[in-house]
């Protein structure tokens, strides 16, 4: 079973422009996450899909930070303009139909603002 | 507000020694524990998870946590650790009926062959 994928894995961008991740969960999986983690910090939720749906955008740190879920599949976070906080590891993260599945993770997304 | 607090930030241990790292909890209801491993390049992986029940929960590769509601915690333990244990730790809580995880700052156990 192939896991949860992201992309890029790495990307460095200016102050100002515009930048937007991607992630594949495990397929099958209705419930995808968005996780962030600054650097020496915890990681910390962003927000959670159910199929296309927004359940939980109660983490997103402002109006900059767009996330989608096309068709219920696969999910961009779009950030615009970033800002020089937004460097980080960006997770996503997806399970199963039923609360108390198994979240399972991504590699992360490395997010330099220069 | 809830938070986690993963007490030691870096560990550093020879093989065979036992390990422990401290998890505590602000949340005053029923949660769900969890702890996550980041093994160096790999993604996080499930160590185990504590819903009910025992409140001592074995997870993979040996390692065990006990949960003490009295104390808000959920400590993780292994007995004898060894090389390839060194990874990053992560204790991460989520509140009766959420979905959402909300993680400590993770601890760095590094294992000295």
């Amino acid at each position: 079973e192939a896991g949860v994928t992201q992309f890029p894995s790495h990307s460095v961008i200016e102050k100002g422009q515009t930048v937007t991740l991607r992630c594949d969960p495990i397929s099958g999986h209705d419930n995808l996450y968005w996780y962030r983690r600054v650097m020496g910090k915890e990681i910390k939720f962003l927000l959670h899909f159910v199929k296309e749906s927004k359940q939980d955008e109660s983490g997103m740190p402002n109006n900059r930070f767009l996330a989608e879920r096309t068709g219920g599949t696969y999910s961009t976070l779009k950030v615009q303009p970033a800002e020089l906080e937004d460097s980080g590891v960006y997770f996503c993260a997806s399970s199963q139909r039923n609360l108390g599945d198994t979240q399972y993770f991504g590699p992360g997304t490395r997010l330099t603002v220069l | 507000a809830q938070s986690v607090s993963q007490h030691n930030h870096h560990v550093i241990l020879s093989e065979a020694a036992s390990l422990e790292l401290g998890c505590n909890y602000s949340y005053g209801g029923t949660v769900n524990l969890f702890w996550y491993v980041q093994y160096p390049g790999q993604h996080l992986q499930l160590l185990l998870k504590y819903f009910s029940g025992d409140p001592l929960v074995k997870g993979i590769k040996g390692f065990e946590a006990e949960f003490i509601k009295s104390k808000f915690s959920f400590n993780l333990r292994k007995p004898s650790v060894q090389w390839s244990d060194t990874a990053e730790y992560f204790c991460a809580v989520s509140p009766s009926g959420t979905y959402k995880y909300i993680f400590g700052t993770g601890t760095r156990l590094k294992v000295l062959a």
